[in-house]
């Protein structure tokens, strides 16, 4: 497509529930990325993926987080037992390769957990 | 750590010059990107800065000091369409990852 693409946009869940948010990067973009971006702030780094493989997931705050990237392309991010302090919005960019690329972004899901 | 620092707001007048100011202070550097982020929006690239010195790309320009740890970005002929959230985020020494500041959020009044 001719951009990141991420669904839903919008998402609310009650508090333990787990959710599921999806990324399509741009075609033939091997590095993937995940943020979270709290209100008023810069996003910040979750993980990384270089094609399937996660080559960092050390920005993930708890066990509780959980991404994947099964065939190189499509990523989740799934956030098990919701809490509220995951309110946030969730933000996927790609890069052509990875390391000084510009990376392009999504639009991001916007996640309120009650 | 890493430290990033950039006014929280600005505001000026349509028409105007503004600079915005980052400094950093990060673990390994390799290069500085600016994304501006209109509200509700993704982030999208403005310019990065490896060298030392200004570049300049239409109506914005960026300006990188290594050895001072410092940045700005420039804009000029200020549009009410340029009122968006500027973010500094400096690339780690030979690492894909990027860490943002804040953000800037720029006013541009009639």
């Amino acid at each position: 497509g001719a951009g990141v693409s991420q669904s839903p946009r919008y998402k609310v869940a009650k508090r333990g529930q787990d959710v599921a948010l999806r990324c399509d990067p741009i075609s033939g973009h091997v590095s993937l990325f995940w943020y979270q971006q709290a209100l008023g702030q810069g996003p910040e780094f979750l993980t990384y993926f270089q094609n399937e493989a996660q080559l960092d997931k050390s920005g993930l705050p708890s066990d509780r987080f959980f991404a994947e990237r099964p065939e190189g392309s499509v990523s989740t991010l799934k956030i098990q037992r919701t809490q509220q302090e995951d309110s946030a919005v969730y933000l996927c960019a790609s890069s052509l390769f990875g390391a000084q690329e510009t990376q392009y972004f999504g639009p991001g899901t916007r996640l309120l957990v009650l | 750590g890493q430290n990033i620092d950039q006014p929280t707001e600005m505001t000026a007048t349509e028409g105007a010059i503004v600079q915005i100011n980052c400094t950093y202070q990060t673990s390994g550097f390799n290069g500085l990107f600016w994304y501006q982020q209109h509200a509700g929006e993704a982030p999208t690239f403005l310019s990065y800065n490896v060298l030392d010195g200004l570049e300049e790309k239409g109506r914005f320009s960026s300006f990188l000091s290594r050895s001072k740890g410092y940045s700005y970005l420039l804009l000029k002929e200020l549009q009410m369409k340029d009122s968006a959230s500027y973010l500094c985020a400096p690339g780690l020494d030979s690492s894909y990852k990027l860490i943002f500041g804040s953000g800037t959020r720029l006013l541009v009044r009639p």
